[in-house]
């Protein structure tokens, strides 16, 4: 099956920095990439859809000056955590899907943040 | 709105079979999915139902009813490894995908 990477897997950041997060797509074209945040024993929460080569499009609430994502590629999207504050600790987690696919959406292992 | 509604949280025995049950309600309509998802670990794809009826895979069944806007995950013969969390998902007429806030499911031996 398709498989979509994150990178790093795990990130501790201190108050005030900016993190970036990195989502591939290993062995498939992803036309469209999603970003998640999970909170502790909560569901995914939709942050922004992104697709290649366009702006992001972001989920309500959720801050386009803050959560900077960039889709360069049909095979890369990153997510910056800007000016991070420990509210911003949280599971996030990447998801692609091809042109041919769109109707199952391949998860990346995720990014555990930790802001200090 | 979209809302997706499952149990919090269920419990059952090594061996036996359990029912998750989920109701979605989404602008339109492209298909309901379920996920397992492992505490710490990114959700894994379990089965996608689009029409109505009954799609089995080895252990776990998926059911969906449109007119009811009813679903639900069967899993039999259960296995201590199938402790997870379960997620229902409703794929709107936008291809998003909306989440419930999953089913966290204890096996006891």
């Amino acid at each position: 099956g398709a498989v979509v990477s994150q990178h790093p897997s795990r990130v501790i950041c201190k108050s005030g920095t900016s993190v970036k997060i990195e989502c591939r797509s290993l062995d498939f074209q992803a036309t469209t990439m999603f970003w998640y945040r999970q909170f502790p024993k909560q569901s995914l929460m939709l942050m922004a859809t992104s697709n290649e080569g366009s702006k992001a499009t972001y989920e309500q609430g959720v801050e386009k000056d803050k959560f900077l994502i960039n889709h360069a590629s049909l095979t890369l999207s990153t997510l910056t955590v800007t000016s991070a504050h420990p509210e911003d600790s949280s599971f996030y987690i990447c998801s692609a899907h091809g042109a041919a696919d769109y109707y199952e959406q391949y998860f990346g292992p995720g990014t555990r943040l930790t802001v200090t | 709105g979209q809302n997706i509604d499952q149990p919090t949280e269920m419990t059952a025995t090594e061996g036996a079979i359990v029912q998750i049950n989920c109701t979605y309600q989404t602008s339109g309509f492209n298909g309901l999915f379920w996920y397992q998802q492992h505490a710490g670990e990114a959700p894994t794809f379990l089965s996608y139902n689009v029409l109505d009826g009954l799609e089995e895979k080895g252990r776990f069944s998926s059911f969906l009813s449109r007119s009811k806007g009813y679903s639900y995950l069967l899993l039999k013969e259960l296995q201590m490894k199938d402790s997870a969390s379960y997620l229902c998902a409703g794929m709107d007429s936008n291809y998003q995908l909306i989440w419930g806030a999953g089913t966290k499911l204890i096996i006891k031996p």
